[in-house]
C-alpha cells in the first residue's frame, strides 16, 4: 500500500499569512494526488486535483505543486474561514490512502 | 442541485450489522464511480471503498475485506455499503463521495454530509 506522510499535523497562523502544507508519498505517483479542506460538521471539499489543478469554485489564493513523491497545498493570504484541517489523497493505486491531516489554527 | 444523501447510520451492538445507503440526485449515477470514506472521533479521513459505475471492480481498504460490502442500484441511483461484525472500532461518519476519472487524474469531488454509525452495548 502507498503511504502518505503529511506534515506538519498542525500549524498555527494569522490572517493573511502563507502557509505550506507537505504529503510524501512512499512511491512515486506522478500527480494523482488531491488536496481536501474539512470542517467540523461538515463534509470534505475538493481544492486541488491531479496535484495542481484548482477545482471550480475553489478561491485562487490555493495552491499546489508537486509530482513523483513530493506535494506541496500552499494557501496564500489566509482568510478566517480557511482555518480547517487539510488532508492530502492519492489516487494512483488501491487501496487509495489518505495522509493524517494538518489542522491549521489561529495565532 | 448536485446532492448525495448518505441515511442508514444507527448506534448498535458489537457483532451487529448495518446497510448504509447514498441516494444521488441532481445527476445519473450510473456513469460515475463511487467511493466511500469515513471519519471516526478524534481520527483523520479513511478511504474505506470504491465501486465502479458497472460494479466491476470493486476494491476495499485491505483490513475491510470481508466485513464491508459495497454494491449499487443504478436504477434506483443509489450506492450502499453493508457493514458486518460490528466493532468500536467501526464508529465513525460514513460518506459517500462521487469519483472523476479524467485525464487529469481520479478525485471525489461531490460528498455527502455524512450518517453516523455508533457501536456500543
Amino acid at each position: 500500500d502507498i503511504q502518505m506522510t503529511q506534515s506538519p499535523s498542525s500549524l498555527y497562523a494569522s490572517v493573511g499569512d502563507s502557509v505550506t502544507i507537505t504529503c510524501r508519498a512512499s512511491q512515486t505517483i506522478s500527480t494523482n494526488l488531491n488536496w481536501y479542506q474539512r470542517k467540523p460538521g461538515k463534509a470534505p471539499n475538493l481544492l486541488i486535483y491531479a496535484a495542481s489543478s484548482l477545482q471550480s469554485g475553489v478561491p485562487s489564493r490555493f495552491s499546489g505543486s508537486g509530482s513523483g513523491t513530493y506535494f506541496t497545498l500552499t494557501i496564500s493570504g489566509l482568510q478566517s474561514e480557511d482555518f480547517a484541517t487539510y488532508y492530502c489523497l492519492q489516487s494512483y493505486g488501491f487501496p487509495r490512502t489518505f495522509g493524517h491531516g494538518t489542522k491549521v489554527e489561529i495565532k | 442541485e448536485v446532492q448525495l444523501v448518505e441515511s442508514g447510520g444507527d448506534l448498535v451492538q458489537p457483532g451487529g450489522s448495518l446497510r448504509l445507503s447514498c441516494v444521488a440526485s441532481g445527476f445519473t449515477l450510473s456513469t460515475y464511480s463511487m467511493d466511500w470514506v469515513r471519519q471516526a472521533p478524534g481520527k483523520g479521513l479513511e478511504w474505506l471503498s470504491y465501486i465502479d459505475s458497472s460494479s466491476n471492480p470493486i476494491y476495499y481498504e485491505d483490513s475491510l475485506k470481508g466485513r464491508f460490502t459495497t454494491s449499487r442500484d443504478n436504477a434506483k441511483n443509489s450506492l450502499y455499503l453493508q457493514i458486518n461484525s460490528l466493532t468500536a472500532e467501526d464508529t465513525a461518519v460514513y460518506y459517500c463521495a462521487r469519483a472523476l476519472t479524467s485525464g487529469s487524474g481520479y478525485y471525489m469531488d461531490v460528498w455527502g454530509k455524512g450518517t453516523t454509525v455508533t457501536v456500543s452495548s
